[in-house]
C-alpha cells in the first residue's frame, strides 16, 4: 500500500484566495483524520471522518474552513478565504478505529502571503 | 487544547547514550501512543499502550505507563543519528489528541 497520500505537498497563496487540500487514505481504513500543526499550537485535531461521515468538527477554527469525504478514497480540505494566519502543515492520518494507531500522509505545507 | 505534555521539550546526548522523555495527560485514557516526526514528514507510529499495561518492549524502545499518576515515558536505548526526531505522545480521551513533543538530537 502507497499509504495516505496528501497533495499537494506545498502551496503558496495569496490572502483572499481558495485552498483545497486533498488526502486519499489507505483503501480499508474506516477513520480518517485532518490535523493541522503549527510551532506556536503544535498538532491540533481540525474534524474526523467515520465512514465518510463528518463525526467531530469542533476543531475547524472558523466557517472559511470546510471539509468533506465524497467517498473512502479521497476527502478535501477547503478554506475560503484563506488568511495569512491559515499558514501551516495540514495532515491527513487514517486508521481502522477511532484510538488506534494513525497513518500520517506527508502533509501540506501552507503558505498564505 | 492539548492532552499531553511532553518533557523536555529538547534533548541532545551523544549517540550510543539512553534518551528518555517523558508525557504527562489530564483525563483518564485508553491508551497512550507514541510518535515520531522527522524534519519535514509525516508522524509515524511507534508504540502504543493500553491503560492496563505498565511497559511495553519494541525492538530498542521501551515505554511506560503510569495512570495514576497520568503519565508515561519512552526510553530509547543505544541511540542513532537517525532516531533525531521530535517525539509525541498522544492519548484518546474524547479524541486523540497529541502533546507538543519532545525535539532529540543525536549527536555524533
Amino acid at each position: 500500500d502507497a499509504g495516505v497520500i496528501q497533495s499537494p505537498r506545498h502551496e503558496v497563496t495569496e490572502m483572499g484566495q481558495e485552498v483545497t487540500l486533498r488526502c486519499k487514505p489507505i483503501s480499508g481504513h474506516d477513520y480518517l483524520f485532518w490535523y493541522r500543526q503549527t510551532m506556536m499550537r503544535g498538532l491540533e485535531l481540525l474534524i474526523y471522518f467515520n465512514n465518510n461521515v463528518p463525526i467531530d468538527d469542533s476543531g475547524m477554527p472558523e466557517d472559511r474552513f470546510s471539509a468533506k469525504m465524497p467517498n473512502a478514497s479521497f476527502s478535501t480540505l477547503k478554506i475560503q478565504p484563506s488568511e495569512p494566519r491559515d499558514s501551516a502543515v495540514y495532515f491527513c492520518a487514517s486508521s481502522f478505529d477511532r484510538r488506534g494507531k494513525l497513518f500520517f500522509g506527508s502533509g501540506t505545507q501552507l503558505s498564505v502571503l | 487544547s492539548q492532552q499531553g505534555e511532553e518533557d523536555p521539550q529538547a534533548l541532545s546526548i551523544q549517540e550510543g547514550e539512553n534518551a528518555t522523555m517523558n508525557c504527562s495527560y489530564k483525563t483518564s485514557i485508553n491508551n497512550l501512543q507514541w510518535y515520531r516526526q522527522n524534519s519535514g514528514r509525516g508522524l509515524v507510529h511507534l508504540i502504543l499502550i493500553r491503560s492496563n499495561e505498565r511497559e511495553k518492549h519494541s525492538g530498542r524502545l521501551r515505554v511506560t505507563l503510569d495512570t495514576s499518576k497520568k503519565s508515561s515515558s519512552l526510553l530509547i536505548t543505544a541511540s542513532r543519528a537517525a532516531d533525531t526526531a521530535s517525539y509525541f505522545c498522544a492519548t484518546d480521551g474524547e479524541k486523540l489528541t497529541f502533546g507538543t513533543g519532545t525535539r532529540l538530537t543525536i549527536i555524533p
